[in-house]
């Protein structure tokens, strides 16, 4: 079964510091989205992504954030400057509405990215 | 402001128990209610809900929709080990790119 796959399963990085977490959503899905959970929290929205644009964005995604679809089959989140409060669990996901089941997104094993 | 709540938020039964997980949602532009089970990384996904009243189920699982009463309950018959895991309820807005609101999750723990 096709599956959404990220690297690196886990990032340590130093406060100030620029990360790319890396996505390869599901073959011939067209919507993308970055997702974060802090430890002990719920599951977040960070950001949506179609036809090469950002769809919606919630208030966390400010201008330290951003994402690319730099290929045919790469998805990035790039966090420019990162702080302590960064450290969480980000997922990537893909949906296609018109693929049974319509519109449910999947979900990549996630990047642990951990801020000292 | 969008808000998900599930209930239980942990539960411990033995193996062969039924268990019923519940999620109640306040949403604009309610589209579609999912159901994900979470064991160590990805959510895996269950179910999508859209109309009120039409059962989903997937052997032992199932999950049902009231759109009136803006709730949704996961079922699981016969419970197994293999069943313990977080069961997150998400909530899809408009059509296309939706973003999902998630609950905070109901930790199910299945005892031998």
């Amino acid at each position: 079964e096709p599956e959404v796959t990220q690297t690196p399963s886990h990032q340590v990085t130093q406060m100030g510091q620029e990360v790319i977490l890396r996505c390869v959503p599901i073959s011939n899905h067209l919507y993308f989205y970055w997702y974060r959970q802090i430890l002990g929290q719920k599951v977040e929205f960070l950001v949506s992504f179609y036809n090469n644009e950002i769809s919606e964005k919630s208030e966390i995604f400010d201008d330290q954030f951003s994402v690319e679809r730099p290929d045919g089959s790469n998805f990035t989140l790039k966090i420019r400057s990162t702080k302590l409060e960064d450290s969480a669990m980000y997922f990537c996901a893909s949906s296609d509405p018109d693929r049974p089941p319509n519109g449910a997104q999947h979900f990549g094993d996630g990047t642990r990215l951990s801020i000292l | 402001e969008d808000k998900v709540v599930q209930s239980p938020l942990s539960l411990v039964v033995h193996e062969g128990d039924t268990v019923t997980l519940n999620c109640s949602y306040e949403v604009t532009n309610f589209r579609s209610l999912l159901w994900y089970k979470q064991e160590k990384k990805a959510p895996t996904f269950l179910f999508m809900l859209t109309s009120s009243g039409i059962e989903k189920k997937s052997g032992r699982l199932s999950s049902i929709l009231d759109k009136k009463e803006l709730f949704s309950i996961l079922n699981i018959t016969a419970t197994q080990t293999g069943d313990s895991a977080v069961y997150l309820c998400a909530v899809g807005g408009i059509q296309g790119a939706q973003k999902l609101v998630f609950g905070q999750g109901t930790r199910l723990t299945i005892n031998p």
